[in-house]
Order: structure tokens, then sequence, then C-alpha cells
């Protein structure tokens, strides 16, 4: 059983769209994250997630928005995709605190 | 907020041969140093971690060092094999970030046989 995963795998789709990447975790961990990699494989933070507390790197746009419906899910919805959105998103989930995290297997975003 | 430094961003050792790779960071009061391996078009998969009442642990051919004092932290892989051939990530995380992973800039490890 995967213990993280994520769908679609591979997202294409036009400039100005809207979209949501799913994301499921069958650990019982309490935290849940978004990463953004980049074509230079930089891995950055976007959110972390418990079911007390949304942390948001400021420096994502308000277009992104997690959106929670239960402990095990983070799904992660984005408004008018612009081509700078491409790369691969990964989530991920860990226990509360600072403990190792889990990923996903990555949804490539390509956007036209 | 955190700022982690990763080097070098490219490594190339023969097979057999040790690497490492360091990192450093800027928050003293992070507490939490992860380490990922990601091969190529997979998930970042954690591969070893050290905490701050820790100097130095090790797994087999893989340890990690912590300099708390000057902030950086170490991996080490000894007698490396082509299938350590990889992207290596470190990270940093601590109360102080929200408990939020802040990354290195990665470190392309080729293990040429």
């Amino acid at each position: 059983d995967t213990a993280v995963s994520q769908t679609p795998k591979y997202l294409v789709t036009q400039m100005g769209n809207d979209k949501s990447i799913k994301c499921e975790q069958n650990l019982g961990h309490d935290t849940m994250y978004w990463y953004k990699q980049d074509s230079k494989k930089f891995l950055k933070i976007m959110f972390s997630y418990n079911n007390k507390e949304l942390i948001i790197n400021e420096t994502v746009p308000n277009r992104f928005s997690p959106k929670s419906p239960d402990k095990a899910h983070l799904n992660l919805h984005i408004n008018s995709l612009e081509l700078g959105d491409s790369a691969v998103y990964f989530c991920a989930s860990s226990r509360m605190g600072n403990q190792p995290q889990h990923f996903g297997d990555g949804t490539r975003l390509s956007i036209l | 907020g955190e700022n982690v430094e990763q080097h070098p961003s490219t490594l190339s050792v023969q097979e057999g041969d040790s690497a490492v790779i360091k990192c450093t960071y800027s928050d003293s009061a992070s507490n939490y140093f992860p380490w990922y391996k990601q091969e190529l078009g997979k998930r970042p998969q954690l591969i070893i971690d050290i905490r701050s009442n820790v100097g130095e642990k090790k797994d087999q051919r893989i340890a990690v060092t912590l300099n708390k004092t000057a902030k950086h932290f170490s991996l080490h892989i000894t007698e490396t094999q082509p299938e350590d051939s990889a992207v290596y990530f470190c990270a940093a995380s601590g109360p102080v970030t929200g408990n939020q992973f802040y990354f290195g800039t990665g470190t392309s490890l080729t293990v040429i046989p």
C-alpha cells in the first residue's frame, strides 16, 4: 500500500485554468505538507498543516490554497494558473513536530 | 527565517571512494536535520537524520555529523556504489520555523563504476 498517494501523476493544462491536486496518507500522521520542486530541483516548502494550524510560506502566491477535508487528506487548489507554476509538486506527511517526512510520488504540472 | 546552504552542487567520485556533502544553516534554534535521497524521477526518501543533542550518527555506509557551534552538518558516504548516484538534499527544522522544513539546494552525486 502506498503510504502517501497523490493524484494525478501528470497534469497538463492551459494558462488561466484552475486545478486541484489530491493527496492522501494512510500513515496516521498529524501533519501534511506541500512542496514545489522546480526545474533546478530546488525543493521549496509551500504549506504545512495539521488539524490545528496552517503555516504558509510567505512567498507562496495566494492563488495557491490547501484544503483539508480530514486529517488524512490535504489537497492543493491552484487558481489562474501561470507558466511559472510548471513544476513537480510533492505532498508529504509526518507525525507532529520535527519528525521524518514521507513523500508522495509527485505531480508533474505543465502549463501550456 | 531559516536559510540552508548546501555544497557542492555536483560531485563525481569513483566507485569505492568516499563522498562528503556539507550543509550550513542560519537559525541556531533549528534542532532536526534530515537527509533525503532522490533518484531520477522518484520521490525524496529519508536516508538518515540527526537531532541537535547528538554529534554523530551512523547507519552502515552512511554517517552524518553535526557541529552546532558552527551551524553545519555533513553527510558522509563510504565505499560508494553506482546505486548511490542520486540527488541528495539536506534540511533543517525547528520550533522557530514552525516545524517547517527548509531544504538545501541539492547535490547531484555521480558514482563512476
